[in-house]
């Protein structure tokens, strides 16, 4: 099976712009979950997908969003772009059975920088 | 929320010794603890994971073990190699890894040959 894939793998953007993320899961996946990841802060929770609901979210501002297609493939929008937005952006995939362990599997990230 | 820490941040060791890496986490819910290893410029990967009811759990050199009462967690490395060398992070998460994982800040291990 083919793993995670994320695309663009690269963006630069200025701020006040916004930018768009995409994140195809392995397939037959139906959880997708983003973080950030900074050397500052981490890896931190951004928000999950399943079925195509918003199903989790974690302490980021409003400008971040995001959705999920029938197709499962997920995207996230930053609106109004910051310095500090500038991070890697992972994306990750489970199968996602209820009341089972479900592995996440990471693609290989969208590197963002602000300028 | 949960709150997952990490110990120590950078760790430095003989090719062929042990290597320790401690996790704590806040929420007693928490039920699935994944390590993750990341290499420079790559997207994590995981290596192990260990769920609430399972106290230790081993893949050839790693293991992990679980202290529900204490809340904490490690990684245990053994017979170090270089290519061991990578960043690890661990989680935790409530609902069998399903939804949302929360990470350690990671530590850096570095193999010495």
């Amino acid at each position: 099976k083919a793993g995670v894939t994320q695309t663009p793998r690269y963006l630069i953007k200025t701020r006040g712009q916004q930018v768009t993320l995409s994140c195809s899961p392995i397939s037959g996946h139906r959880s997708v979950s983003w973080y950030q990841q900074t050397p500052g802060q981490g890896l931190q929770f951004l928000f999950e997908y399943f079925s195509e609901t918003q199903r989790n979210k974690g302490n980021f501002p409003g400008r971040f969003s995001g959705r999920q297609f029938s197709n499962s493939r997920s995207e996230m929008n930053v609106s109004t772009l910051e310095l500090g937005d500038s991070a890697l952006y992972l994306c990750a995939s489970s199968p996602n059975g209820v009341g089972y362990t479900d592995t996440q599997y990471f693609g290989p990230g969208t590197r963002l920088t602000v300028l | 929320g949960e709150n997952v820490e990490q110990h120590p941040s950078t760790l430095s060791v003989q090719e062929g010794d042990s290597a320790v890496i401690k996790c704590t986490y806040s929420d007693s819910a928490s039920n699935y603890f994944p390590w993750y290893k990341q290499e420079l410029g790559k997207r994590p990967q995981l290596i192990i994971d260990i769920r609430s009811n399972v106290g230790e759990k081993k893949d050839q050199r790693i293991a992990v073990t679980l202290n529900k009462t204490a809340k904490h967690f490690s990684l245990h490395i053994t017979e170090t190699q270089p290519e061991d060398s990578a960043v690890y992070f661990c989680a935790a998460s409530n609902n069998f890894g399903n939804e949302k994982l929360t990470f350690g800040t990671g530590t850096r291990l570095t193999i010495i040959p």
